[in-house]
């Protein structure tokens, strides 16, 4: 089956820095949506990529889906105390039911 | 407010125990889904819905049962848990059935932590 792997696992970086977070798919998506969870509570959709190629900007987190549409990442710039969470990408496959299949996460720390 | 009510929030239960996790939504969702979340395995969906009457198994669903008699109700059923059904819990609807169109995203529950000695 689909698998969807994503890291780093964990990563902890000194606020002001960058931090990115990478996804990769076995199999071609159709699209690619992420999520973030925050310490304590439940998914929330940030964005949905389609294209291939396809580069999307929220502020200061940039979103980039292959140009093969297996892999996706996302970076946030200058990270701040409120970007600490887990990040999810979710990966739907093509066709009438296009079946998502999360990847395991990145939990984001950010020390101040 | 729209919105998917998990309850509850928290359980403790006994191995062989049945217990009923409830799921409610309001927006007329047509699909329905419960994932599960451990440490390193992300979120692994369980079992799906795309409508009234329509059930499907996702990646894990050994253990589980779930029901969808109304459009707004999807209840996740653990006939006889066991310890490696310990887990964070998740609900999760969207409007469709599942096709994810552009911008269509899921809309998650609360969670339930469930604890199975």
């Amino acid at each position: 089956g689909q698998q969807v792997m994503q890291i780093p696992q964990y990563q902890h970086v000194q606020e002001g820095e960058d931090f990115t977070t990478y996804c990769n798919s076995s199999t071609t998506l159709s699209n690619i949506q992420w999520y973030k969870q925050r310490p304590g509570g439940h998914p929330v959709f940030l964005i949905q990529l389609v294209k291939s190629g396809e580069v999307k900007k929220q502020k200061r987190l940039t979103f980039q889906f292959g140009e093969a549409k297996k892999n996706s990442s996302l970076h946030i710039t200058a990270t701040q105390t409120t970007d600490v969470g887990t990040y999810f990408c979710a990966g739907a496959q093509s066709g009438g039911y296009q079946k998502v299949t999360f990847g395991t996460g990145t939990k984001l720390q950010v020390i101040p | 407010e729209a919105q998917v009510t998990q309850n509850p929030r928290y359980l403790i239960t006994v191995t062989g125990k049945k217990l009923t996790v409830t799921c409610s939504q309001n927006m007329n969702h047509e699909y329905m889904s419960w994932y599960r979340q451990d440490p390193g395995l992300g979120l692994r969906q369980i079992y799906y819905s795309m409508n009234v009457e329509v059930t499907d198994k996702g990646d894990v669903p050994e253990g589980y049962k779930v029901s969808r008699k109304e459009k707004r109700n999807f209840p996740l059923i653990l006939e006889s848990p066991s310890p490696n059904q310990t887990s964070l819990y998740f609900c999760a609807s969207t409007p469709s059935g599942g096709t994810f169109a552009t911008n269509e995203k899921l809309f998650f529950g609360s969670g339930t932590q469930l604890s199975v000695l």
